[in-house]
């Protein structure tokens, strides 16, 4: 079954440092968002992207992140200058045309700002 | 006013009791809900989505929508331990912006 796969599964830095997130979404879906949920509290929608483009954003997705797709497979989440709140689980996910709201998770990458 | 209210629970129900979840939202321009799972430690998972008001049934999984009240709710028949995870809802807010409330964590005991 095609699954929506995530690199690092652990990623830790030092507080300033930008990381770059991976993402592979499923291959046919043309709908991608990055999600993140801080230990024990609920799923923050950060951004979604469709056509090259950021469809939505919300209030977090300030200018300390952006999203890329630098080619046909990758989905990327950098945060440029991290801050030690940062430090959460990011789910990317995608969904296809027909069933848009249908979302795939990745298992996530669980992030530990020092 | 937070756009999407959940009891977080825990809420405790017998092997074999109906469980029931319930979601209210704010934005009166939702117009498609959608009930994911998430266990522990693993990420979210769709189980049921709603259109239009009533109830919408999928296997032990019932899902009920009030546009009038801003209200879904998710019923759990024959509740099994394996049931036993966080239920999300999810209005659609917006294109492409599916927001998720807090969660309520099912314990289903054996």
């Amino acid at each position: 079954e095609p699954e929506v796969t995530q690199t690092p599964s652990h990623q830790v830095t030092q507080m300033g440092q930008e990381v770059i997130l991976r993402c592979v979404p499923i291959s046919n879906h043309l709908y991608f968002y990055w999600y993140r949920q801080i230990l024990g509290q609920k799923v923050e929608f950060l951004v979604s992207f469709y056509n090259n483009e950021i469809s939505e954003k919300s209030e977090i997705f300030d200018d300390q992140f952006s999203v890329e797709r630098p080619d046909g497979s990758n989905f990327t989440l950098k945060i440029r200058s991290t801050k030690l709140e940062d430090s959460a689980m990011y789910f990317c996910a995608s969904s296809d045309v027909q069933f848009a709201e249908k979302l795939f998770f990745g298992s996530g990458t669980q992030l530990s700002v020092l | 006013q937070k756009e999407v209210e959940q009891n977080s629970g825990p809420l405790s129900v017998p092997e074999g009791a109906i469980a029931s979840l319930n979601c209210t939202y704010s934005d009166r321009g939702s117009q498609s809900f959608f009930w994911y799972r998430q266990y522990s430690g693993k990420s979210p998972e769709l189980i049921m989505s709603i259109y239009s008001n009533g109830d919408k049934e999928d296997g032990r999984f019932t899902a009920q929508l009030n546009k009038a009240s801003q209200y879904v709710s998710l019923l759990i028949r024959d509740s099994q331990p394996s049931d036993s995870a966080t239920y999300l809802c999810a209005p659609n807010t917006g294109f492409q912006k599916l927001v998720f409330g807090t969660g309520t964590r099912l314990l289903v005991s054996p």
